[in-house]
């Protein structure tokens, strides 16, 4: 079993609509969960940060972590064009020299106008 | 706003040279890391810096690979003789703190080995 799976996708759906990305993941020492948009040719980019379970919610985008679960959700709600990328879910646990990070595979976003 | 840079953007060299990989973290923050993504693949953790060594590294990060802080502002990755297979992105991230894992990347290095 892979530490973190996600569904390359693509998806795509229209202008406006509820988008809902999803992880899940094996290690239950995971403790920080991630998600980040990749544009091509670019580096992942930081959109939401969670520690533990819980939600988070930053404008448009909303984080969940289920721990009993292992399963971690981003919404974005109201998508538009501009939100057409990969994103990519990542996690990970404490060491004391730093977070060795995995990331799932990457959802391709296609937002259409 | 701060953030993290890397230079190159593109490197091209030929298979068994060495290569170095430069990364600039951003100025306050003490953790340092090196990725890497195969063209259509997933981001994979290489090696973990703190307190001028290293603290993680995966089964990817070799013998052929090691990395330094030469200075107080700069991160390198050296790959001492490159394979074909090594063609990749190659991303520094930093995060500041121990207690949070926000990590910030840059912009990435295509490193294109012939």
């Amino acid at each position: 079993q892979k530490e973190v799976e996600q569904d390359p996708g693509p998806l795509s759906v229209p202008e406006g609509a509820i988008v809902s990305l999803n992880c899940t993941y094996s290690n239950s020492a995971f403790q920080y969960f991630m998600w980040y948009r990749q544009y091509s040719r670019k580096g992942p980019e930081l959109l939401m940060y969670t520690y533990s379970s819980g939600n988070k919610e930053d404008g448009r985008f909303t984080a969940q972590v289920d721990k009993s679960s292992k399963y971690i959700s981003l919404f974005i709600r109201d998508s538009q064009p501009s939100d057409s990328a990969t994103y990519l879910c990542a996690m990970s646990s404490l060491n004391t020299g730093g977070f060795k990070t995995i990331f799932g595979a990457g959802t391709r976003l296609f937002v259409k106008a | 706003e701060p953030e993290v840079t890397q230079t190159p953007s593109h490197q091209v060299t030929q298979m068994g040279q060495e290569v170095i990989l430069r990364c600039v973290p951003i100025s306050n923050h003490l953790y340092f890391y090196w990725y890497r993504q195969i063209l259509g693949q997933k981001v994979e953790f290489l090696v973990s810096f703190y307190n001028n060594e290293i603290s993680e590294k995966s089964e990817i990060f070799d013998d052929q690979f090691s990395v330094e802080r030469p200075d107080g502002s700069n991160f390198t990755l050296k790959i001492r003789s490159t394979k074909l297979e090594d063609s990749a992105m190659y991303f520094c991230a930093s995060n500041r703190r121990g207690e949070t894992n926000e990590q910030f990347f840059g912009p990435g290095t295509r490193l294109t080995v012939l």
